[in-house]
C-alpha cells in the first residue's frame, strides 16, 4: 500500500529565508508525486508534480521539489519565502494502478516578518 | 473555466439529520472525486466517478453515505443520520482522465463544504 509521511507538522521561518518541507513516500510500485497548497478556508491548489523524467521539478510561486528514488523522498523547497506563502502544504502520491490521491498529514508553513 | 464549485460552503446540522452537498466540476472533466478532511489531517479519499459510473468507494464511506453523478456532470454527496464524527471538510475534485496510465492527471479541487454536526 502507498503512504506519505510529512515529518514536520509546523515550520516557522522568517520572510526571505529559504525553506524545505520534507516528504517521504512508501510504495512498492511506480509512483507519481504531488505537492498541493491550501490557504485558509480554501481548497487545494497544485504547486507541482513529478511524473517521470528530470528529478528536479519546478512549480508555481517559485517552489521546486526533487524526486529522490533511493531515499524515497520528494522534498519541497523555496529559496526565499514571502509572507503570502503562509499556508498548509500537502504531499500526495498516486500510482500507476490507482488515480486516487493519498495525502500526508500536512505541514503548516508560518512565515514571519 | 470557472473551476470546481461546491455548495453550500458551510453547513451546520443536528445529529441525526440528513445533509446533501453538491459539486460542479470543471466542464468536460470526466473524473470527479470526493475527499474528506478532518482538522489537522490531510484529505482522505472517499469515492470517485468516471462520467456517471462510480468506480471506487473507500471503506470510510459507510452505508450512511451515498454519492451520485446522475448525468456525468455535477455530483451530490448525501449523509444520512449524521453523527458528530461526520464533522469535517468535504472536498470535491475533478480531472480529465485520458487513456493511458492511471494516476498522472492533475486533480483540481473545489473550496470545500465544511460540515459541523452538533
Amino acid at each position: 500500500a502507498q503512504s506519505v509521511t510529512q515529518l514536520d507538522s509546523q515550520v516557522p521561518v522568517f520572510e526571505e529565508a529559504p525553506v524545505e518541507l520534507r516528504c517521504n513516500y512508501s510504495s512498492s510500485v511506480s509512483v507519481y508525486l504531488f505537492w498541493y497548497v491550501q490557504y485558509p478556508n480554501q481548497g487545494l491548489q497544485l504547486l507541482l508534480k513529478y511524473l517521470s523524467g528530470s528529478t528536479l521539478v519546478k512549480g508555481i510561486n517559485g517552489f521546486e521539489a526533487e524526486f529522490n528514488k533511493s531515499q524515497t523522498s520528494f522534498h519541497l523547497r523555496k529559496p526565499s519565502v514571502h509572507i503570502s506563502d503562509t499556508a498548509e502544504y500537502f504531499c500526495a502520491v498516486t500510482g500507476s494502478s490507482t488515480d486516487k490521491l493519498i495525502f500526508g498529514t500536512g505541514t503548516r508553513l508560518q512565515v514571519f516578518p | 473555466d470557472t473551476g470546481v464549485s461546491q455548495d453550500p460552503r458551510h453547513k451546520i446540522t443536528k445529529r441525526g439529520q440528513n445533509v446533501t452537498f453538491r459539486c460542479d466540476p470543471i466542464s468536460e472533466h470526466n473524473r470527479l472525486y470526493w475527499y474528506r478532511q478532518t482538522l489537522g489531517q490531510g484529505p482522505e479519499f472517499l469515492t470517485y466517478f468516471q462520467n456517471e459510473a462510480q468506480l471506487e468507494k473507500s471503506r470510510l464511506l459507510s452505508d450512511r453515505f451515498s454519492a451520485e453523478r446522475p448525468k456525468g456532470s455535477f455530483s451530490t454527496l448525501e449523509i444520512q443520520r449524521t453523527e458528530q464524527g461526520d464533522s469535517a471538510m468535504y472536498l470535491c475534485a475533478s480531472s480529465l482522465r485520458a487513456s493511458g496510465r492511471a494516476g498522472r492527471e492533475t486533480q483540481y479541487f473545489g473550496p470545500g463544504t465544511r460540515l459541523l454536526v452538533l
